[in-house]
C-alpha cells in the first residue's frame, strides 16, 4: 500500500526566504506526482504536475523535482511571500488504477 | 476554460438524515469525476471514482453512495448520516485517469 509523507508538517519563516518542502512515498512504481496548495477551507489548487518519465517542473516561483528511483520529491519556493501562506499537498498516482494517494501536507507560513 | 463547482458550500444534518452532494463539470466532455473526503488529522481519501455515466468504483466501504446521471454531474448520496461522517468534501476532475486532477472549492459537512 503506498504511503505518502510530508515533512515538516508545519514552517514559517521570514518573506524572502527560499525554502523546500519534502515529499517521500514508499512505492516507486508511480505513473505521476502533483503538488497543490490549499488554502484555508477551500479546495486544492493544483500547482505543479511531474510525469514519471520527469525530473523536474517549473512555474514561475515554484520548482519541484522527482526523484522516482529514491522515492522523493521536493517542492522548491524562491523568494517567499505572505500570500504564499498556505498547506502544500503532495499527491501520487500509481501506475494502475485512478487514486491519488496524499500526504497530510506542510502548512507553511510566511511572516511580512 | 474548465469549471468545477459543488454545492452546497456549508451544511450542518443532524444524525439519521439523508445527504446529498452535488457536483458539475463545465468546458469538458466525458471527464473522470471523483469524490475526496478530507477530515482533520487524516489527509484526503479517495471515496468514489467514475470514468463515465452510471459507471461508479467506490474505494472506500461506508456510509456513503455516489451517482453520476449525466456526463458532468457526479452525486454523492447517504440515506442516514453519522457522525463521522463530518468532514470536508471535495470534487475533482480529470480528463483521463492519467492525467491531472482539478479540483472543486468543496463542501463542509458538518453532522451534529
Amino acid at each position: 500500500k503506498q504511503e505518502v509523507t510530508q515533512i515538516p508538517a508545519a514552517l514559517s519563516v521570514p518573506e524572502g526566504e527560499n525554502l523546500v518542502l519534502n515529499c517521500s512515498f514508499t512505492d516507486s512504481a508511480i505513473y505521476n506526482l502533483q503538488w497543490f496548495r490549499q488554502d484555508p477551507g477551500k479546495g486544492l489548487t493544483s500547482l505543479l504536475l511531474i510525469q514519471s518519465s520527469q525530473r523536474e517542473q517549473t512555474s514561475g516561483r515554484l520548482n519541484a523535482s522527482l526523484d522516482k528511483s529514491s522515492g522523493r520529491s521536493t517542492l522548491y519556493i524562491a523568494a517567499s511571500q505572505p500570500g504564499d501562506s498556505a498547506t502544500y499537498l503532495c499527491a501520487v498516482k500509481e501506475t494502475s488504477g485512478s487514486r491519488l494517494t496524499f500526504g497530510e501536507g506542510t502548512q507553511l507560513t510566511v511572516n511580512p | 476554460s474548465q469549471t468545477i463547482h459543488q454545492w452546497p458550500a456549508t451544511l450542518v444534518q443532524p444524525v439519521g438524515s439523508p445527504l446529498s452532494l452535488e457536483c458539475t463539470v463545465e468546458g469538458t466532455s466525458n471527464p473522470n469525476l471523483y469524490w475526496y473526503r478530507q477530515a482533520a488529522g487524516r489527509g484526503l481519501q479517495l471515496l468514489f471514482y467514475s470514468v463515465g455515466i452510471g459507471q461508479i468504483s467506490s474505494e472506500v466501504p461506508q456510509n456513503l453512495s455516489a451517482s453520476r446521471p449525466q456526463d458532468r454531474q457526479f452525486i454523492l448520496s447517504s440515506k442516514k448520516l453519522l457522525l463521522s461522517d463530518s468532514g470536508f468534501y471535495l470534487c475533482a476532475w480529470s480528463e483521463g485517469s492519467s492525467y491531472e486532477q482539478y479540483f472543486g472549492p468543496g463542501t463542509r459537512l458538518t453532522v451534529t
